[in-house]
């Protein structure tokens, strides 16, 4: 079983330059997740997804974007990548949302990602 | 405001002995609590949850978490480490009064058992 799909896992990135971070998932799962996490905190929320064609922000927005154009993918833009954006970024899925009864959230591996 | 607390960043522990890694949390209302584990280089995996019921969980891979309302606590523990423990671990908590779904989640514990 695939699972959560995430690509690439490495990336280094200039500042300004702009990138997509894949995340598909085979679960038909309607929930998707965007969390970014950086070293000693938790996991911050930035976008997730109910559904194809419905977004919203999570905790830290800021300096990206999504879509979810169908029930498999939901990728992650960054527009002008700036340095406070190196962080590990993981995408999640689960259905119904992970706090519901017999549920959780299934993780991809995550993107590492380096803005210099 | 929401909130979750682990207050140690590494637990060092000797194969076979019993292992503790704490958790405690603010919420407005009822509490949904979550466990998960990261290995090296690997995306989270889910261990167990508390959603209501009994207070003490058990989960994956021979781990337990007690659910204490009036210490608001949700410790993980396994009876006897094994190496293949040693991880990072992290709580999370959804307070059951909001609508959305955002999991709040702890900074993480550094778990290394020692042969």
């Amino acid at each position: 079983n695939a699972g959560v799909t995430q690509t690439p896992k490495f990336r280094i990135l200039k500042i300004g330059q702009s990138m997509t971070l894949q995340c598909t998932q085979d679960m038909n799962h309607n929930y998707m997740y965007w969390y970014r996490q950086d070293p000693g905190m938790g996991l911050k929320l930035i976008y997730y997804s109910v559904g194809a064609g419905i977004t919203d922000k999570g905790e830290v927005p800021n300096g990206y974007n999504v879509s979810r154009s169908t029930t498999e993918d939901f990728p992650l833009r960054l527009e002008l990548a700036a340095p406070s954006q190196t962080s590990v970024y993981f995408c999640a899925s689960s259905y119904p949302p992970p706090a519901n009864m017999n549920t959780e959230a299934f993780f991809g591996q995550g993107t590492r990602l380096t803005v210099v | 405001a929401q909130s979750v607390a682990q207050p140690e960043d590494q637990v060092n522990v000797a194969e076979g002995n019993p292992l503790t890694v704490k958790c405690t949390y603010s919420v407005s209302g009822n509490p949904y609590l979550f466990w998960y584990v990261q290995y090296p280089n690997r995306g989270l995996q889910f261990l167990l949850k508390y959603i209501t019921g009994d207070n003490l969980v058990k989960g994956s891979y021979g781990f337990e978490a007690e659910f204490n309302k009036s210490q608001t606590s949700f410790h993980l523990k396994k009876p006897s480490a094994l190496v293949s423990d040693s991880a990072l671990y992290f709580c999370a908590v959804r307070d059951g009064l909001k609508s959305n779904y955002q999991l709040i989640w702890g900074a993480g514990t550094k778990l290394i058992i020692k042969p």
